[in-house]
This record gives structure tokens, C-alpha cells and sequence, in this order.
């Protein structure tokens, strides 16, 4: 089945610490997304990439950090400059141009203790 | 920038209609979407519109209108399932009309 994974579902970190998030996805998408949600809030955009080794900043990139080696995966690192990590992050993808359809991952949810 | 208002709650009655609203401000409208997220689920798309008009997709419709910068999901024939937060999001060319700008979400409730 084609999809799109996160890990971990649930990830603890002590402030000043770095943390990746994984995204893997197997659907030939060339566009991938993350995307911060707090609560009771819509998605922000952090970092997008329409294709593979580039990308660009979101709405609010400061504070994390992209790659895109491999079209199949988008890790995203929270750095400790991030102020308020403490959030839902989602990661997507999706096809180039059409309607824009994007599907989504679970989600990892990040708490900084 | 851009700008999405729509209601931040609705509570609707299981097998009754419920229309939620979206007005939008941006500079280079290409579309509006809708997409459904279960607590502490993924979103999932709904709809999208491009064109003025009426899309229909089972018991969910979506409207359009560009002149008016105006649109609404439309959920028919409720069930509790459809408890859940809808949100609208614009493509637009001042984000690049491959990403969306996603409004703050309508959190509906249906109740029996």
C-alpha cells in the first residue's frame, strides 16, 4: 500500500536538545511539506521541497532545519534556537500542480520537557 | 498575505445539513480546498474548487465563488462520524501554487 509514514508518533526532548523527525513516503510524490499544528489551530507551513536537494522556508522556518536527498523522505530537525517546539508536526506530499491534493502522515507530536 | 475566516464552531443534529463558510483574502487566488481532520488524526483532502461553482463528492459538496472570495463545505446527511475539524486552504501564488495556506479550522460536532 502506498503511504506516507512519520516517526516516532510521540517524541520527549529536554530543552537545548536537537531532535529529527522522520518522513518517509512511497507514493512518487515529487512535492513534500511539514507542517506545525498547535492546538486548536490550523497548519502552518515550516519547510517545503518541490523536488529532490531543494527547498524552501515556510511561514516559519526559523528555528528548524530540512534535507532532501532521496525523493521518498523529508526529515525535519528542531533545533534548539526553535523557542516553542512543543507542538503536533505533520509532514505531506503530493504531486506538482494540479489541484494540489496533499496526503498526509500521522503526525509525530513533540514535547519538550 | 493572506487571510481565511471561518467559524471556529458548529454543532449540527445526526442526518441534518450544515453549511461551514470560508472567506478569503489573497493576492493570487488559484483554489480552495477543504480537508477534514479527526482529534489527533491526519488531515484527509475533501474537496477542492478552482473554478466558481458547486463540486460534489457524496454527501459533501463544496462551493465556490471568486468574486465573492467565498466558499463553503456543505455536509449532508450527518453522521457522528463527521464530528471532526474541516478546514479551508487557498493556493495562491504568493505562497507558490503548489503549497496552501490553511485556515484556523471549524471544529463541528454532531450530536444525536
Amino acid at each position: 500500500d502506498g503511504g506516507i509514514t512519520q516517526s516516532p508518533k510521540y517524541l520527549f526532548r529536554k530543552e537545548g536538545q536537537n531532535v529529527t523527525l522522520s518522513c518517509e513516503q512511497n507514493l512518487n510524490h515529487d512535492a513534500m511539506y511539514w507542517y506545525r499544528q498547535d492546538p486548536g489551530q490550523g497548519l502552518r507551513l515550516i519547510y517545503y521541497s518541490q523536488i529532490v536537494n531543494d527547498f524552501q522556508k515556510g511561514d516559519i522556518a526559523e528555528g528548524y532545519s530540512v534535507s532532501r536527498e532521496k525523493k521518498e523522505s523529508f526529515p525535519l530537525t528542531v533545533t534548539s534556537a526553535q523557542k516553542n517546539p512543543t507542538a503536533f508536526y505533520l509532514c505531506a506530499s503530493s504531486i506538482s500542480g494540479g489541484r494540489n491534493e496533499q496526503f498526509f502522515g500521522p503526525g509525530t507530536r513533540l514535547t519538550v520537557l | 498575505g493572506q487571510s481565511l475566516e471561518q467559524p471556529s464552531e458548529v454543532t449540527a443534529v445526526e442526518g441534518a445539513i450544515v453549511q461551514i463558510n470560508c472567506t478569503y483574502q489573497t493576492s493570487g487566488f488559484y483554489g480552495l480546498s477543504w480537508y477534514q481532520q479527526h482529534d489527533g488524526g491526519a488531515p484527509t483532502f475533501l474537496s477542492y474548487n478552482g473554478l466558481d461553482g458547486l463540486e460534489e463528492t457524496g454527501r459533501f459538496s463544496s462551493f465556490l465563488s471568486r468574486s465573492d472570495s467565498y466558499g463553503y463545505l456543505l455536509l449532508q446527511e450527518l453522521q457522528m462520524k463527521d464530528s471532526a475539524s474541516y478546514f479551508c486552504a487557498v493556493r495562491d501564488r504568493e505562497k507558490g501554487a503548489n503549497n496552501l495556506f490553511f485556515g484556523t479550522g471549524t471544529r463541528l460536532t454532531v450530536i444525536p
